[in-house]
């Protein structure tokens, strides 16, 4: 499966602690994107890394994507309760599948007042 | 502007009928995704639109699944027959053409319980 596969499952941090997830995926990719999905809702686009960037920041964000080892972690800062939600990485296709994105199952994160 | 529209936003209906659900993606975005999300799990795509042509729908079961993009605007997916597994957050998503055609901009979903 091309998925992502983020870790961990669930994370529970306090307000103004930082949120390290991380991703792993299996093949080569053009880019790598970062989504967030409050409960109930639908997914909101928070940040891509192209292939041949190893850094990117964004607001409160750091993204880092190292392609040797096919990972990618997202630095959350100064965490609020209004982080809290599922957050997904998503990876694109190629070849015929270039535009599809394939999404891991998300680490669920939960920042306490 | 105006985001992804899904209508309804919750469905609830028996096994072996069938159900509908509407997108109307952002004005001027040419790509058109549907996805399937279970719960615990991440979007799964289940067809893609280029204005009115599916261009990737190898992941929809086409024995009971269908999807149009009639005009290139808005889509419909529709299930007949819905069966209990398909109980799921049915996800429409949106792109642009051009410089950011890599970002998809998602409705809020429906929701669908099959009895």
């Amino acid at each position: 499966s091309q998925q992502g596969e983020e870790d961990p499952q669930a994370l529970s941090i306090q307000e103004g602690e930082n949120a390290t997830m991380n991703c792993s995926y299996k093949t080569s990719i053009n880019n790598l994107q970062w989504y967030r999905q409050n409960s109930g809702r639908g997914l909101v686009h928070l940040i891509l890394i192209r292939s041949n960037e190893r850094e990117k920041h964004s607001g409160r964000l750091r993204v880092t994507l190292d392609t040797s080892k096919k990972s990618s972690s997202l630095l959350i800062t100064a965490s609020r309760a209004a982080d809290t939600a599922s957050y997904f990485c998503a990876t694109d296709g190629r070849g015929s599948t270039l535009g599809r994105l394939y999404f891991g199952r998300g680490t669920q994160l939960t920042v306490w007042p | 502007e105006a985001g992804v529209v899904q209508s309804p936003r919750y469905k609830i209906i028996e096994k072996k009928q069938p159900v509908a659900f509407w997108c109307n993606p952002i004005s001027g975005h040419n790509t058109l995704y549907w996805y399937l999300q279970n719960l615990g799990q991440g979007p799964e795509l289940l067809i893609r639109y280029e204005n009115e042509e599916a261009v990737d729908d190898s992941q929809l079961p086409k024995d009971r699944f269908s999807a149009e993009r009639l005009k290139g605007v808005d889509s419909t997916l529709k299930i007949q027959p819905a069966e209990l597994g398909d109980s799921a957050v049915y996800l429409c998503a949106s792109s642009p053409g051009g410089t950011g055609w890599e970002t998809q901009y998602f409705g809020p979903g429906t929701r669908l319980l099959v009895l």
